[in-house]
This record gives C-alpha cells, sequence and structure tokens, in this order.
C-alpha cells in the first residue's frame, strides 16, 4: 500500500518556466512533508519541508504548498533552471518515520 | 568527511551468499535510518534507530535482513542467503532527533546478486 503517490514519472519544462511537481498521500497522520532532490549516482539532498499545520512554505525559488484536505502537496520551481533537472522526491513523516514516493523526473531544457 | 559514509559503494555477491553493509552517520547524529532503492522507485523504508535501538524495523521485508547499531553510531546491514531480488542501491541517512524528517543521506551501497 504506497502512502505517498507521485503519480506523473517524468516532467518537461524549458527554462524560465515553472515546474509544478505534484504529490498525493493517504495517511492522515503525517506531520512534516518534504521534497528532496536526487542526481544520478548520489544520494537524495533536502530541498523544502512544510508542517502539516502551514498551507505554504517558500524558499527562494522553490515554494511547497499543501492541501490538507485534498491530501496533496506540490511543489513549485519558478523560474526553472537547467541544473534543476533531477528526480525529485516527495516524502511524508510521523515520529521521525519518513515514507517516500516513487519520484518525479523533472527536465529543465535551455 | 563531514557527510555520511557508505561502505562498500559497490557489492557483488553470488546467490545465497552474506552480505554486510556499513553506513557512518554524520556526527552527533542519534537517528539512523535505511532505505533500499530499485530502479525506477523511490527509497523503501527499511528500517530507523534512534540511539542504539531499533525504534522501527517494519520495513525489513523478512529475517534475512538485520541492522544493529551496538554504539549508537555506525550501523550494519546483514543480508543473509541473498537472493537475486535482494540486488538494489541501499542508502543510509542520518539526522538529529526531531528533525521532522530532514535527512542526510549517503551515496549508498550498491548489491548486486548474481
Amino acid at each position: 500500500d504506497q502512502q505517498v503517490k507521485q503519480n506523473s514519472p517524468s516532467l518537461s519544462v524549458q527554462e524560465g518556466r515553472i515546474s509544478i511537481l505534484n504529490c498525493d498521500y493517504t495517511n492522515s497522520m503525517f506531520d512534516y512533508f518534504l521534497w528532496y532532490k536526487k542526481y544520478p549516482a548520489e544520494g537524495p539532498t533536502f530541498l523544502i519541508s512544510i508542517s502539516s499545520i502551514k498551507d505554504k512554505n517558500e524558499d527562494g525559488r522553490f515554494t511547497v504548498f499543501l492541501n490538507k484536505s485534498a491530501k496533496h502537496l506540490s511543489l513549485h520551481i519558478v523560474p526553472s533552471q537547467p541544473g534543476d533537472s533531477a528526480v525529485y522526491f516527495c516524502a511524508a513523516s510521523h515520529y521521525d518515520k519518513v515514507i517516500f514516493g516513487p519520484g518525479t523526473s523533472l527536465s529543465v531544457i535551455p | 568527511g563531514a557527510g555520511v559514509s557508505q561502505t562498500p559503494s559497490n557489492k557483488v555477491t553470488e546467490k545465497g551468499k552474506y552480505v554486510e553493509l556499513r553506513c557512518d552517520p554524520i556526527s552527533g547524529h542519534t537517528a539512523l535510518y535505511w532505505y533500499r532503492q530499485s530502479l525506477g522507485q523511490g527509497p523503501e523504508f527499511l528500517i530507523y534507530f534512534q540511539g542504539t535501538g531499533a525504534a522501527d524495523d517494519s520495513g525489513l521485508p523478512n529475517d534475512r535482513f538485520f541492522a544493529v547499531r551496538p554504539e549508537g553510531s555506525v550501523s550494519t546491514l546483514k543480508i543473509q542467503r541473498t537472493e537475486r531480488g535482494d540486488s538494489a542501491v541501499y542508502l543510509c541517512a542520518s539526522s538529529l532527533e526531531g528533525a521532522s524528517g530532514e535527512l542526510f543521506f549517503g551515496e549508498g551501497s550498491r548489491l548486486t546478486v548474481l
């Protein structure tokens, strides 16, 4: 039973435009939601997070939105840059147990 | 180094053999996690430790898999009687207690079972 879902395996965006990555979850007990970025042959690196009591968190070009009633979150990257090309994992945590989604591969085209 | 260190980076073994994968977390990080990642999939939770004890081992797939962290620092993931389906990248991560999911990952140990 997949608790964290990312239904788009891949996404392609032009440089300078907005990238929107989506994530759905099933467990209402999650208290933090996170996005990680992964380059080939490297471990995932933390990007941004949001507490379940908030609906938006912003850090530079990255913004995460949380819709608890829909059990949905999204990551917006504006403007997208070629260096943003990577696999993005959505993750959710409860009592320090962190569950990851399957990932979305983002390609930013120059 | 200052990051999470995993050894070996690559391990090729034969079906039925025993394997140990080691993780050296960031100094001072009390929580340590093991994940398994297969091609095209996200990291699959296996186990996490708070200090020396396993706080949650619900992700270990069967009793061939076992992990220890005897002194609350270095951890070893042990796989007995390896099967071809165990082939994957095994990722280790560490964090401060109460870090709300902000994990620091190593580069992983790629296991290939022939």
